[in-house]
């Protein structure tokens, strides 16, 4: 089955620079991806799909990218604010599943 | 914004009891899930529903566990001779189609297994 890789250390950036997250998977190429975003105690919250055909996708200010050479989606966030400090999780299906298996996340947070 | 309401909050429960964890998926939404989460870990997926069965379960959604949807509105999940190991975060979601477009997840039962 898929292995899902989240870098396990917290990302610390400065107000207004761009927080860059990294999602690896190991095995073949899902059909899609998408990244959540989590904060203590509460439960994830979508924030973006990006599919196999797809290189890139915007939302604001999130960008996701796809590289199934790679096998690796990039998940940025530009001008970040402290708002934005939370656990950022990505997943994709594996297993021959169309359900998501999430990775650990990666804790992001933003100084003021 | 529609949202998933899950009840209780908290639960503490003693060793061997059971409990039903209750959540009220959106509306207009035809998929049902329930994930956990102990503390530190990832998210974990136990079961989806969809037509009134089970449509696709993990193993550790074993004969422990049960789903069901008792009415039009709710869907909840009942944990049998709970373990310590069962303390978690248990978080319901629902999505529209298969899921592809996101779940929305509810803010999950704290659940304490003493």
């Amino acid at each position: 089955s898929q292995k899902i890789e989240q870098n396990s250390e917290a990302l610390n950036i400065q107000e207004g620079k761009t927080a860059t997250l990294t999602c690896n998977y190991t095995n073949y190429s899902p059909a899609y991806l998408q990244w959540y975003r989590q904060d203590p105690g509460r439960g994830p919250v979508f924030l973006l799909l990006i599919r196999e055909n797809e290189k890139e996708k915007r939302k604001e200010r999130l960008k996701v990218t796809f590289d199934t050479t790679l096998k690796q989606s990039l998940f940025h966030i530009t001008a970040s604010q402290p708002a934005d400090s939370a656990t950022y999780l990505c997943a994709l299906p594996s297993g021959g599943s169309y359900i998501p298996t999430f990775g650990r996340g990666t804790s992001l947070i933003v100084h003021p | 914004e529609p949202e998933v309401t899950q009840t209780p909050s908290h639960q503490v429960t003693q060793m061997g009891q059971e409990v039903i964890l209750r959540c009220v998926p959106i509306s207009n939404h035809l998929y049902f899930y329930w994930y956990r989460q102990i503390l530190g870990q990832k998210v974990e997926f136990l079961v989806s529903f969809y037509n009134n069965e089970i449509s696709e379960k993990s193993e550790i959604f074993d004969d422990q566990f049960s789903v069901e949807r008792p009415d039009g509105s709710n869907f909840t999940l009942k944990i049998r001779s709970t373990k310590l190991e069962d303390s978690a975060m248990y978080f319901c979601a629902s999505s529209e189609g298969q899921g592809i477009d996101g779940y929305t997840f509810g803010s999950g039962t704290r659940l304490t297994v003493v």
